[in-house]
């Protein structure tokens, strides 16, 4: 089974704190993402990377950056958290042509 | 710049009904993705439908794909209480499935005993 991994469920910072949300996948996956959900607005995507030390910018990729440094890890950083980036962050990674799987999420609250 | 749209965004239904939700996108693409997400958990995939006509079925949910009407359905048949989730289509526009997915904004169901 693809194994999507997600450093924690739950995390809460202070405004102008440095985040780094982790993932990790265990099946060899070039591909891999980063999205945002909120209610009303669904899943929108923040980066991704095809490969290893490659990025791209998704739709909404202000006020975030991204590492991929090896093949199966893939870190999301808030440079500067800010209340407006509270939100549900889930990760997904993806063979060539292949489905997405999802990891289970973390959600995080900037106060 | 790629639009997904569901219909409709909330239903309640009782056991036994039948019911479609839509999914219609705004631009060319043959991939097209049906997600389940329950409360406090991730999504879930459910059907991957890659060409014009196809027609995937999983139990009592059945997915079609029309790419030239630029519209997907998903098909409930004889609803029952543990269907009640969130369900997500998704639009691969670039084909490759490297370039991230477009989501509409999720059907909230809810199946009543």
């Amino acid at each position: 089974d693809v194994k999507v991994t997600q450093s924690s469920r739950y995390l809460v910072k202070r405004t102008g704190e440095k985040v780094f949300l982790e993932c990790v996948q265990d099946m060899d996956h070039e591909n891999m993402f980063w999205y945002r959900q909120d209610p009303g607005l669904g899943l929108r995507l923040i980066y991704f990377s095809y490969d290893v030390k490659m990025k791209e910018k998704g739709d909404i990729p202000e006020g975030y950056s991204v590492s991929r440094e090896k093949k199966e890890r893939f870190s999301l950083i808030l440079e500067s958290a800010s209340t407006n980036q509270t939100s549900m962050y889930l990760c997904a990674s993806s063979s060539l042509g292949g489905l997405e799987f999802f990891g289970p999420g973390t959600r995080l609250t900037v106060l | 710049e790629l639009k997904v749209e569901q219909n409709p965004l909330f239903l309640s239904m009782q056991e036994g009904k039948n019911y479609t939700i839509y999914c219609n996108y705004s631009t060319t693409s043959d991939r097209l993705y049906w997600y389940r997400q329950d409360p406090g958990k991730s999504l879930e995939s459910l059907f991957v439908l890659l060409s014009n006509g196809a027609v995937k079925q999983e139990g009592r949910l059945m997915a079609s794909l029309d790419t030239k009407a630029r519209l997907s359905t998903l098909h409930i048949t004889a609803a029952v209480h543990d269907l009640s989730a969130t369900y997500f289509c998704a639009v691969d526009e670039a084909g490759g499935g490297a370039d991230g997915l477009t989501f509409g904004k999720g059907t909230h169901l809810i199946i009543q005993p």
